[in-house]
């Protein structure tokens, strides 16, 4: 059965620090793996995704991913966080019947 | 263009009332789905339409839960008496085809607190 796991259920960092949010998946075939955004008020929204290829992913406001298959990991970093970089971020799964598979997210705080 | 407009984007009901949520996912997107995510959860899948016709509706939680897409247009979904446990955020999501992952644009979500 597909899952994912973000065992982080909230970090804190500097602004201008480096950031690592991780994400876990199960998933039988070939995953195709996605990280949201959720600002307050607003819809999730897409940052990056990987479906085949090269394993390192470039997203947009700076994020990249990098898709592990042999520790089933997609974590989410950014070089330098900015102030506007504190929400919730998602990572998921998508099945063959585009039906995502979500995990429980993380909540980042920035502080200055 | 617009995107997927959902409303309203909060609502506190009593337990024992009825709620009903509308999503207008974007123009031309056949596909429709709704999620929810409760309370310190995973966001979890729904269900899905196709146009008008539900295609999966798998995740719905039991039968208090109606979900309909008259006219392949808009979406409500009705709870209804709603619960305690039904509190949460209701996303709504839609694309125009079915390529995996591909435009699946979500809405902000309603926001329902149910006391």
């Amino acid at each position: 059965a597909q899952s994912v796991t973000q065992p982080d259920i909230h970090i804190t960092v500097s602004e201008g620090a480096s950031l690592e949010l991780r994400c876990n998946y199960s998933y039988g075939a070939t995953p195709y793996l996605f990280w949201y955004v959720q600002s307050p008020g607003q819809g999730l929204q897409l940052l990056l995704k990987y479906f085949s290829g090269d394993t390192l992913v470039q997203g947009i406001k700076g994020f990249e991913a990098e898709f592990k298959r042999s520790q089933s990991s997609f974590n989410l970093r950014k070089p330098s966080v900015h102030w506007s970089d504190a929400a919730e971020y998602f990572c998921a799964v998508v099945n063959t019947g585009n039906q995502f598979y979500f995990g429980t997210g993380t909540s980042l705080t920035v502080i200055p | 263009e617009a995107g997927v407009t959902q409303f309203p984007s909060h609502s506190v009901i009593e337990k024992g009332q009825t709620v009903t949520l509308r999503c207008d996912p974007i123009s031309g997107h056949d596909n429709l789905y709704w999620y929810r995510r409760v309370m310190g959860k995973e966001i979890k899948f729904l269900l899905h339409f196709v146009k008008e016709s539900k295609q999966d509706e798998s995740g719905m939680p039991n039968n208090r839960f109606l979900a309909e897409r008259t006219g392949g247009t808009y979406s409500t979904l009705k709870v209804q008496p709603a619960e305690l446990e039904d509190s949460g955020v209701y996303f709504c999501a839609s694309s125009q085809d079915l390529d995996i992952g591909y435009g699946y644009t979500f809405g902000s979500g309603t926001r329902l607190t149910v006391v």
